[in-house]
């Protein structure tokens, strides 16, 4: 059974910090991926990762960075966060060059920035 | 610019009726089309998909039927049970990319 966590459930932070979004994923697959849901515009990607190290823009990927430093682990950095950020944000993965319909994804982390 | 399109924000449906979603896309290079679900304080699940050179896909109570010279897609429900109260995603897939491209999504409501 695919498993993809995320580290916080609820996350409230300050304008200005730094902030620090994991996701763990434990089926070994190559392709994680980060997006962020808001009402009125569905899901939009902001990175993803097709392999350890790799990185590719999505279509919002201003105001965050991403880092994979081992295949099962990718993380969302919100070098100093501001308000316009507070969002659920959702991390999802799969194999790579498999049917799109086995991306899988986490629970979501609902980040609150004040 | 929003490539995929749920035009719908909810929809209310009472059980046991049909309940019809509806998805438009402008761009005719997708190749493959999707349906998750998500409930609240969880994240979105597959539901049902459709690869372009079909029309129509069936999976139990779940039906998709792409039209693309209209280039639009519906998900049929029928019959509407309570659980299937939750958001529905359209997304959409470039041949050869592993991005999906998400709609805004649409919130149905099924009433007992």
């Amino acid at each position: 059974d695919v498993k993809v966590t995320q580290s916080s459930r609820y996350l409230v932070k300050r304008t200005g910090e730094k902030v620090f979004l994991e996701c763990v994923q434990d089926m070994d697959h190559e392709n994680m991926f980060w997006y962020r849901q808001d009402p009125g515009l569905g899901l939009r990607l902001i990175y993803f990762s097709y392999d350890v190290k790799m990185k590719e823009k999505g279509d919002i990927p201003e105001g965050y960075s991403v880092s994979r430093e081992k295949k099962e682990r990718f993380s969302l950095i919100l070098e100093s966060a501001s308000t316009n950020q507070t969002s659920m944000y959702l991390c999802a993965s799969s194999f790579m060059g498999a049917p799109p319909d086995t991306q899988y994804f986490g629970p979501g982390t609902r980040l609150t920035v004040l | 610019d929003q490539q995929v399109k749920q035009n719908s924000p909810s929809l209310s449906v009472q059980e046991g009726r049909i309940s019809i979603l509806n998805c438009d896309y402008t761009n005719s290079m997708f190749d493959y089309f999707l349906w998750y679900k998500k409930y609240p304080a969880e994240g979105p699940t597959f539901l049902i998909s459709i690869s372009s050179i079909k029309d129509k896909n069936e999976d139990g109570r779940f039906t998709v039927f792409l039209n693309k010279s209209a280039k639009h897609l519906s998900l049929h429900i029928v019959p509407s049970q309570p659980g299937d109260s939750a958001v529905y995603f359209c997304a959409a897939k470039f041949q050869g990319a592993q991005k999906l491209v998400f709609g805004q999504g649409t919130r149905l409501t099924i009433n007992p």
